[in-house]
Order: structure tokens, then sequence, then C-alpha cells
């Protein structure tokens, strides 16, 4: 079965760092582009950052609103996606889904997300 | 920065109805770069239809993607129980490469 599970979440001060992680099984995670967004409470979904495949440069793409704070690495050798996040604000706050991305960036695949609480 | 802009923001329809979705851009999108989630609540985005017509794996037949250039429309033929949710557009494009409409909610009248 094709899965993502993310790790990681909890309540972290303004200012402070958290490490997501994105735990991929049942496909060949190498292959693929892989993505976070995220979802504020009773918010819409936002695009936050997604690295490309080794095949396609291992590249990384970040929103403006975490560019120089955040940042996607993948681990192919054991299947791992990483969002680490530094500089935390209270408008971080959200929970934060893992993807598989296809060729054209659509995200076929979704972890269940961790929830990132960002207050003092 | 290309804006999705997703119409009506509420629906309210009564199963056995039909639904149509509307997803305008602010700009051309390719249509190879468009796609549509379904949100319930407390679950995971799921998606539904991209490229922007094509069903992804499981998705039943009464779901349908149309449009082009700026103009993208989800149609749901017959609503079942299990499909008031949110629906949401994507794109992908340049700077910000991927963004999404700020959705509609279907509920049941």
């Amino acid at each position: 079965e094709v899965q993502l599970v993310e790790s990681g979440g909890g309540l972290v001060q303004p200012g402070r760092s958290l490490r997501l992680s994105c735990t991929a099984s049942g496909f060949t995670f190498a292959d693929y582009a892989m993505g976070w967004f995220r979802q504020a409470p009773g918010k819409g979904l936002e695009w936050v950052s997604f690295i490309r495949s080794r095949a396609y440069g291992g590249t990384t793409e970040y929103a403006a609103s975490v560019k120089g704070r955040f940042t996607i690495s993948r681990d192919d050798s054991r299947g791992i996606a990483y969002l680490q996040m530094n500089s935390l604000k209270t408008e971080d706050t959200a929970l934060y889904y893992c993807t598989r991305l296809r060729v054209y960036y659509y995200m076929d695949v979704w972890g269940k997300g961790t929830t990132v609480t960002v207050s003092s | 920065e290309i804006v999705l802009t997703q119409s009506p923001g509420t629906l309210s329809l009564s199963p056995g109805e039909g639904a149509t979705l509307s997803c305008r851009a602010s700009q051309t999108v390719s249509t190879t770069y468009l796609a549509w989630y379904q949100q319930k609540p407390g679950r995971a985005p799921r998606l539904l239809i991209y490229g922007p017509s094509t069903r992804a794996t499981g998705v039943p037949d009464r779901f349908r993607g149309s449009g082009s250039g700026t103009d993208f429309t989800l149609t749901i033929s017959r609503l079942e129980p299990e499909d008031f949710a949110v629906y949401y557009c994507q794109q992908y494009g340049s700077s910000p490469p991927i963004t999404f409409g700020q959705g509609t909610r279907l509920e049941i009248k």
C-alpha cells in the first residue's frame, strides 16, 4: 500500500525550530518529487515546499512565506522527506501534509498530516 | 502569481442533483497543470481530477473535469451523500509554482 506518514509536529515557541519527517512506503521513493503543504485551522490549502527527484536535479522550491526559514530535504536510501523549520512564527501554525508529486505537479498521495502549533 | 478564484463559495444541493463548480485563473493555465481535490472534514485532501479531465484512480465517473485557458469546471452528476465536501482547484505555474483556489464547500440542502 502506498503510504506517507508524517511525524515531528508539536507545540513550539515563536523563534524556535522544528523538523518534520515524512516516511514513505509502498513505492520507489527516489522516483518522485515530494512536497509539503499546510492548512491553518479553518483555512484552505497552502503549498509550502517541494523537492524534485534526483532525476530532475533534486532541486527545491519554497513559498515566499517560508523561504529562508524552511529547508526541505530527502533521504532516498531511507525513503524519508524532511522539512526543517527555523524561526517559526505564530502564522506557521497549521496541519502539515506530506505529499507525493507527479510529473505535472499534482499531488496523488497525501499523508494524514502532523500538527504544528507555534505559541508562547 | 496565478490566482485561482473558485465559485461559488458554498453550494447547497440535494443528493441526486448535479453540481457545477468553477475555477477561474488570473492568467492562462496550461491544461496539463490543473487539478481538483476533494477534502472531507478531518481528512487529508484526495486527488480527483488532473490534466484537467483525467480522473484519478478510484474516482467515480460522475466526476468530470473540463476547461482550458483561464476557466475550468468540475462537474458532479447525481450527487451521492459522500460527495458533500470542500473542493479545491490547483495549478502549477511559475512564482509561486503551486497555488490553490480558496475552495468551494458543497453542502447538503
